[in-house]
């Protein structure tokens, strides 16, 4: 079965230090999404991306957050100046189709940690 | 987006039927009820989505009465591994902003 898969597995950070979380998304998925889980929390909405726009993001989403499909497989998270709070599993998630009745696929997170 | 209400946990022992209730008192008329499971150190992972009566696929069951105000999950004969966290989550069909709620943790003992 196709799989989203994200790198690195964990990255540890710098406080102030910019990271870029990587993901594949699966190959014939037009939506992209990003999700963040803090330790023993909720899994959190940040951000939806289709055709090179961001379609929704939450509050969470502020401007040290930026997505981006460099190219035709990777989909990128980036956060500009970390701060100790960013310390979360990332997860990003793909969908074929847009909308809350679509099933969305997660990959396996990135476990950020911030110093 | 419709609040979901679930309990925080759940126990069972192997081999039983576990029963999972979801409530949603606001639920839209074009909202769709889809599960999701997660393990420890894994991404969510979808198991079933339904909008009205009962939906059935190889992991689970779906029920949802006439009024959609709640909705069950359903695993039968449950086994060790399917101790995980189990999210309700309603959302239109129109909007991708999908907003997980604390989930039922369900552990599952031998």
């Amino acid at each position: 079965e196709p799989e989203v898969t994200q790198t690195p597995s964990h990255q540890v950070t710098q406080m102030g230090q910019e990271v870029i979380l990587r993901c594949v998304p699966i190959s014939n998925h037009l939506y992209f999404y990003w999700y963040r889980q803090i330790l023993g929390q909720k899994v959190e909405f940040l951000v939806s991306f289709y055709n090179n726009e961001i379609s929704e993001k939450s509050e969470i989403f502020d401007d040290q957050f930026s997505v981006e499909r460099p190219d035709g497989s990777n989909f990128t998270l980036k956060i500009r100046s970390t701060k100790l709070e960013d310390s979360a599993m990332y997860f990003c998630a793909s969908s074929e189709r847009s909308g809350g009745n679509q099933p969305q696929h997660f990959g396996d997170g990135t476990r950020l940690s911030i110093l | 987006l419709a609040k979901t209400t679930q309990p925080i946990s759940m126990d069972s022992y192997e081999g039983q039927e576990v029963n999972i209730t979801c409530s949603h008192n606001n639920i839209a008329t074009n909202d769709y009820i889809t599960w999701y499971q997660q393990f420890p150190s894994q991404g969510p992972r979808f198991i079933i989505q339904g909008y009205k009566t009962k939906v059935t696929n190889e992991v689970a069951s779906l029920f949802i009465p006439a009024d959609r105000k709640s909705s069950t999950l359903s695993l039968p004969r449950v086994s060790l591994s399917d101790t995980a966290v189990y999210y309700c989550l309603v959302g239109p069909n129109n909007n991708n902003d999908m907003r997980f709620g604390a989930g039922t943790r369900l552990t599952v003992k031998p």
